[in-house]
């Protein structure tokens, strides 16, 4: 059974500080990996899909990495601020037919002033 | 502007209720999928569809029943067998299975 992991739960920061969030996954065998972000009360945002046959994904100050065969993302966040203030989730799509995203439990970042 | 639409924001239901919640996405997309979240846990699979008038329990879904009638919209209906509905729920969508998915601004509900 295919399990996600975000170490640490929780990580404070101060502003302008560059920053690496983990997510490691039990099975190699996937199809790709999504990293979301969520604020308090609201949805989920997607922010960047890595497929199993990339190994980096960027979007503006956000940098994902994929180590398949280590069962590793990580999400790196270039110059932090204020704003990218959240909980960040790690998702896998497995494979062998389960059809469903695996979900981390999330980290949750906070960029003090 | 397309995306993902889930009504009410909040709900309010008394023990011994069914209350359905509402999903409609403009994406086109053939895959639906109902989400739970609680406190402390990661989000736990309800019912996904991948085409119209066919879906699929996932982990959680006893006391829950779901429709697709239409491509755009995939309600949940949380019935009274539900011993703990409190929770937020998170509907969302992709093309396909293992393709990017998208999440709508969830909805938040309350036993009372």
């Amino acid at each position: 059974k295919q399990e996600v992991t975000q170490i640490p739960a929780a990580l404070s920061v101060p502003e302008g500080e560059n920053l690496v969030l983990n997510c490691s996954f039990t099975d190699s065998a996937i199809y790709n990996l999504q990293w979301f972000r969520q604020d308090p009360g609201k949805g989920l945002t997607s922010l960047l899909l890595i497929q199993s046959s990339q190994r980096e994904q960027t979007s503006g100050r956000l940098n994902a990495s994929l180590d398949k065969s280590s069962g590793r993302s990580t999400l790196y966040i270039a110059a932090s601020q204020p704003g990218d203030s959240a909980t960040y989730l790690c998702a896998v799509w497995p494979q062998g037919g389960s059809e469903k995203l695996v979900f981390g439990k999330g980290t949750k970042l906070t960029v003090n002033p | 502007d397309g995306g993902i639409t889930q009504s009410p924001k909040y709900l309010f239901r008394k023990e011994g209720q069914n209350v359905t919640l509402s999903c409609e996405q403009n994406l086109n997309h053939d895959a639906m999928y109902w989400y739970r979240q609680d406190p402390g846990q990661g989000l736990r699979l309800i019912y996904y569809s991948q085409i119209v008038n066919d879906f699929q329990k996932g982990d959680i879904a006893e006391g829950y029943s779901v429709s697709r009638e239409k491509k755009e919209s995939f309600p949940l209906t949380v019935t009274s067998a539900q011993k703990n509905p409190t929770a937020f729920y998170l509907c969302a969508s992709s093309t396909g299975p293992n393709t990017e998915a998208f999440f709508g601004q969830g909805t938040r509900l309350t036993v009372v």
